[in-house]
């Protein structure tokens, strides 16, 4: 199975900060990348498809770079609906493989 | 509006069974590959199983023989049947469709729970 390691587990970071999430796949998973983010109580909602993608309706605040093993996620400038969990999936081969999550918490 | 919407949870007894629904509509259901992922409670997302578009399944090693996968296309209805039920699979559900090209689970279900308790 792919491992994605996802750094960091937790972040703390203030309004109009510019952040970023890295995964790292184990093996090489091409561009087939994906970012999510979760509320509490929420299903997921996909940011960012094929590791640069921006999906349809989503700030475009949001991007994605990467490709191979290792991925960012950034949010240039933090908003107050932004804290959240992100977390990446691998759909490169089965089984699919989500990182661990990364906690977005407000400073 | 496109939406998945799932059913069917609840609290059972470890060895028991559960049967969970994801009704689709907005889409053109038939087309799409659904797959369904857990997360048990405070934990990450595991993904679970898939749906080929015609009916082809694979599962995660640890529901493998216990857990099967189904559609209805007539019905634009997911399921997953969980047989032989344990603590560990106590989790919020979730459906979601995976999007065309997109390599993505593009649109989620709101999440059922399922409780494996005594």
């Amino acid at each position: 199975d792919i491992q994605m390691t996802q750094s960091p587990s937790s972040l703390s970071a203030s309004v109009g900060d510019r952040v970023t999430i890295t995964c790292r796949a184990s093996q090489s998973i091409g561009s087939s990348l994906s970012w999510y983010q979760q509320k509490p109580g929420k299903a997921p909602e996909l940011l960012i498809y094929t590791a640069s993608s921006l999906q349809s309706g989503v700030p475009s605040r949001f991007s994605g770079s990467g490709s191979g093993t290792d991925f960012t996620l950034t949010i240039s400038s933090l908003q107050p609906e932004d804290f959240a969990v992100y977390c990446c999936l691998q759909t490169y081969s089965l089984p699919y493989t989500f990182g661990q999550g990364t906690d977005l918490e407000i400073k | 509006e496109v939406q998945l919407v799932e059913s069917g949870g609840g609290l059972v007894q470890p060895g028991g069974s559960l049967r969970l629904s994801c009704a689709a509509s907005g889409f053109t259901f038939s087309s799409y590959w659904m797959h369904w992922v857990r997360q048990a409670p405070g934990k990450g997302l595991v993904w679970v199983s898939r749906i080929e578009s015609d009916g082809r399944t694979t599962y995660v090693d640890s529901v493998k023989g216990r857990f099967t996968i189904s559609r209805d296309n007539a019905k634009s209805t997911v399921y997953l049947q969980m047989n032989s039920l344990r603590a560990e699979d106590t989790a919020v559900y979730y459906c979601a469709r995976a999007g065309v090209g997109l390599s993505a689970f593009d649109i989620w279900g709101q999440g059922t729970m399922v409780t494996v308790s005594s």
